[in-house]
């Protein structure tokens, strides 16, 4: 099994700010089949980036998506209030597994 | 537009069944692989299962195999995920999520708004 480890756990930033997070598979993920999920409270997740750089639709372009192998990262340009939420990792090309998430809060 | 709703949740106790549904609309549902996601209380999403486009091929997670079948309908635009044997760890809101593609290898792009089994005596 692919574990994913996501870090920070909790990231405090301003609106405006960037923001930048990270997801780090336990063995390399083939072919970029990673994806990055929004969640906010009481809601389904919300599917932002495939193939580890890919918006899906409708996916504003402050959001994008980088890296291979084994590291991968989510930066958010300039963070909009609608933008707070957790944030998942998933691979999807070894069966499939999520990382742990992390939390985006108002500093 | 798509839309995916479940339905089926509630309280149970240890060791008894439940049956979950998820009615689907808006897409052509008999082309698509259909998976189950859990999240437990305050945690994390985790991968239940997968059913191909067709029914034919299955695949689950290690903690639910053996105790779980996910199955789909496709004359009704259904999916099912029969829960035996549950257990206190099983309570969580259960997601169903649709495949990009009709291929497994795909991310989920469209998810219901799930609906909570509680596993309790």
């Amino acid at each position: 099994e692919i574990v994913l480890t996501q870090s920070p756990g909790t990231l405090s930033l301003s609106p405006g700010e960037r923001a930048t997070l990270s997801c780090r598979a336990s063995q390399s993920i083939s072919s970029n089949y990673l994806a990055w999920y929004q969640q906010k409270p009481g809601q389904a997740p919300r599917l932002l980036i495939y193939g580890a750089s890919s918006r899906a639709t409708g996916i504003p372009d402050r959001f994008s998506g980088s890296g291979s192998g084994t590291d991968f990262s989510l930066t958010i340009s300039r963070v909009e209030p609608e933008d707070f939420a957790v944030y998942y990792c998933q691979q999807y090309g070894t069966s499939y597994s999520f990382g742990q998430g992390t939390k985006l809060e108002i500093k | 537009q798509v839309q995916l709703v479940e339905s089926g949740g509630g309280v149970v106790q240890p060791e008894k069944s439940l049956r979950l549904s998820c009615a689907a609309s808006g897409f052509t549902f008999s082309t698509y692989a259909i998976h189950w996601v859990r999240q437990a209380p305050g945690k994390g999403l985790e991968w239940v299962a997968v059913v191909s486009y067709d029914g034919d091929n299955k695949y689950y997670a290690h903690s639910v195999r053996g105790r779980f079948t996910i199955s789909r309908d496709n004359s009704k635009n259904t999916l099912y995920l029969q829960m035996n044997s549950l257990r206190a760890e099983d309570t969580a809101v259960y997601y169903c999520a649709k495949s990009w593609s009709g291929s497994y290898i795909a991310p989920f792009d469209s998810w219901g708004q799930g609906t909570l089994v509680s596993v309790s005596s």
